[in-house]
């Protein structure tokens, strides 16, 4: 049962315009959101966060937002780069009792950005 | 750059043997994960450690173990690999936690025949 989902394999963008990856989440327990970016044959790099307190987080051209409601969240990335391209995963973790749970990472969406 | 260093980085072995994979760190964090990265599943924890000899498993923890010795280094062992295996694996550190930001390795490709 998949907890963390990223339901688009991919996306494709035209450079200058904005790219908006989704992820939906099913535990309601989660309190912390992760994005990590994935270059071929690299390891995943630490992109950007939010906790549950937030819903918004902003870093320069990446803005997360969290909609705990419908348990959701989307990063945006404005304006898109062709360096931009890679596979981006959602992650999440629990906070219980007061013990920060593991990250459950979601499949990840494959972001093109076309020159 | 975080310095993570996994050895092998590529690796083919026969179903059966035991494989062990390196994750050598120098930043001195309390924590390291091993991940799988499959197709179609994203990254999935095998297990994780939380100080020298502290260990624990992850969601996907069956036929494999580790060790932590030291500080810096984080051992994953296939007792006797499977094709199941066959993966792309990830070490991973962190200073308080997976909560916060974490730093992977730049892999290991497995390959089980």
């Amino acid at each position: 049962d998949q907890q963390v989902k990223q339901n688009s394999p991919s996306l494709s963008v035209q450079e200058g315009r904005i790219s908006i990856l989704n992820c939906d989440y099913t535990n309601s327990m989660f309190d912390y959101f992760l994005w990590y970016k994935k270059y071929p044959a690299e390891g995943p790099t630490f992109l950007i966060s939010i906790s549950s307190i937030k819903d918004k987080n902003e870093d320069g051209r990446f803005t997360v937002f969290l909609n705990k409601s419908a348990k959701h969240l989307s990063l945006h990335i404005v304006p898109s780069q062709p360096g931009d391209s890679a596979v981006y995963f959602c992650a999440a973790s629990a906070n219980y009792g007061g013990s920060q749970g593991n990250l459950i990472f979601g499949k990840g969406t494959k972001l093109s950005v076309k020159p | 750059d975080a310095g993570i260093t996994q050895s092998p980085r590529h690796k083919v072995t026969e179903t059966g043997t035991p494989v062990t994979l390196r994750c050598h760190q120098t930043e001195n964090h309390r924590y390291m994960y091993w991940y799988r990265q499959d197709p179609g599943h994203g990254l999935r924890l095998i297990h994780y450690s939380y100080g020298v000899k502290d260990t624990d498993k992850g969601e996907v923890s069956d036929g494999y173990s580790v060790s932590r010795s030291k500080t810096e280094d984080f051992l994953l062992t296939l007792e006797s690999a499977t094709s199941s295996q066959t993966s792309v694996y990830f070490c991973a550190i962190s200073r308080t936690g997976m909560n916060t930001e974490a730093f992977f390795g730049q892999g290991t490709r497995l390959t089980v025949v």
